[in-house]
């Protein structure tokens, strides 16, 4: 299994561009989520999911969006960079309220 | 909403010596804590985690506490060894969504 993939690795991208994180997992795991890591700070959910075709909203979701059409894959869209969105994204997903098995991480930085 | 703080921010021990880190949380309905270790440049990796219908596990070196009534948690390591540095980070969660609220970060450090 290769557990929770993330791509890409590491973006730079524009004030007001648009891009998104990709994030799949093979372990069968119906819940999935997105955090944001900022310098020394602790992770902050972003949206989450409990099954494909359903989403909420985590603590930090302005400026984000999300979609979970199947089971496997569950990508994070930045629609207009702005420097706030600096961060590292991981994304996590387990089987329901359980150990939460977190990707490699995605470095974005808005200039 | 919930809210997670840990202490402290960093610790350094010696080699061989214990290191206790220990979170408090705001939401009294909180029912899921774990225990995080994140290595440099990689995603966070549970070590061990407690449910509120027990007050303490241990696995091995890792050991974790739980008092409700002051809702406190806290992390034990004994015997650290200088693999053990890295941060960790505590959290809670409540209800079935799985929706993690985390502490700060602890940054250990084991001087060989």
């Amino acid at each position: 299994n290769a557990g929770v993939t993330q791509t890409p690795k590491f973006r730079i991208l524009k004030i007001g561009q648009s891009m998104t994180l990709q994030c799949a997992q093979d372990m069968n795991h119906n819940y999935m989520y997105w955090y944001r890591q900022d310098p020394g700070m602790g992770l902050k959910l972003i949206y989450y999911s409990v099954g494909a075709g359903i989403t909420d909203k985590g603590e930090v979701p302005n400026g984000y969006n999300v979609s979970r059409s199947t089971t496997e894959d569950f990508p994070l869209r930045l629609e207009l960079a702005a420097p706030s969105q600096t961060s590292v994204y991981f994304c996590a997903s387990s089987y329901s309220n359980n150990e939460q098995f977190f990707g490699p991480g995605t470095r974005l930085t808005v200039l | 909403g919930e809210n997670v703080e840990q202490h402290p921010s960093t610790l350094s021990v010696q080699e061989g010596d214990s290191a206790v880190i220990k979170c408090t949380y705001s939401d009294s309905a909180s029912n899921y804590f774990p225990w995080y270790k994140q290595e440099l440049g990689k995603g966070p990796q549970l070590i061990i985690d407690i449910r509120s219908n027990v007050g303490e596990k241990k696995d091995q070196r890792i050991a974790v506490t739980l008092n409700k009534t002051a809702k406190h948690f806290s992390l034990h390591i004994t015997e650290t060894q200088p693999e053990d540095s890295a941060v960790y980070f505590c959290a809670a969660s409540k209800s079935n969504t799985g929706k993690l609220i985390f502490g700060q970060g602890t940054t250990l450090q084991v001087k060989p």
